[in-house]
């Protein structure tokens, strides 16, 4: 079964504006991942977050963590049409053997 | 460094055939997965291999799927019987050492069609 489910299914936008995404979850977890996967590709790590932590940036990325509310957000901000995927957020839970489980992804399309 | 490599890229079968997947993970990476991807889906975990001992196969279909990491370094993937239900991109993985917070890098994938 998938922990995550992200939020919105897919997300069309202008080029330079800012793309965020959420995922939430359904049991406690050691961490949570957001993966990218291009068309036709493999999955690609972005960031990791920690539960003991609320924030991180990576670049143009920005991730929060509320584990109050079971709940994550990816931030891109300033587009790019490079930024056109699939992403996933994946969540180790605290409970069960160390593996990662994914959510049904959030497609992003960047308009030129 | 080279990535996860995996063959073949995409594969057309009949349902009732049998197919297997190759994958070679990144040198020294102890940790090798394989997963499932059906369109439109997050990957599924199939199986979870430390070296060549299995962790986690909680989620393979032992009725028809097998895997094998001899070695502890390539591993194959096969499916026997398949059904139409298995069309989907098999994605294999490695990481270094397998805990939680380690970075999983990814193959291409193999497509898979079942007729």
């Amino acid at each position: 079964s998938q922990q995550g489910e992200e939020d919105p299914q897919a997300l069309s936008i202008q080029e330079g504006e800012n793309a965020t995404m959420n995922c939430s979850y359904k049991t406690s977890i050691n961490n949570l991942q957001w993966y990218r996967q291009n068309s036709g590709r493999g999955l690609v790590h972005l960031i990791l977050i920690r539960s003991n932590e609320r924030e991180k940036h990576s670049g143009r990325l920005r991730v929060t963590l509320d584990t109050s509310k079971k709940s994550s957000s990816l931030l891109i901000t300033a587009s790019r049409a490079a930024d056109t995927a699939s992403y996933f957020c994946a969540t180790d839970a605290v409970q069960g053997a160390q593996k990662l489980v994914f959510g049904q992804g959030t497609r992003l399309t960047i308009n030129p | 460094e080279a990535g996860v490599a995996q063959s073949p890229r995409y594969k057309i079968i009949e349902k009732r055939q049998s197919v297997a997947f190759w994958c070679n993970p990144i040198s020294g990476h102890a940790t090798l997965y394989w997963y499932q991807q059906i369109l439109g889906q997050g990957p599924k975990l199939l199986i979870q291999f430390q070296n060549n001992g299995v962790v986690d196969d909680s989620q393979l279909p032992k009725d028809r799927f097998s895997a094998e990491r001899l070695k502890g370094v390539d591993s194959t993937l096969k499916i026997q019987p398949a059904k139409l239900e298995d069309s989907a991109v098999y994605l294999c993985a490695s990481s270094d050492s397998g805990g939680g917070e380690e970075t999983q890098y990814f193959g291409p994938g193999t497509r898979l069609l079942v007729l």
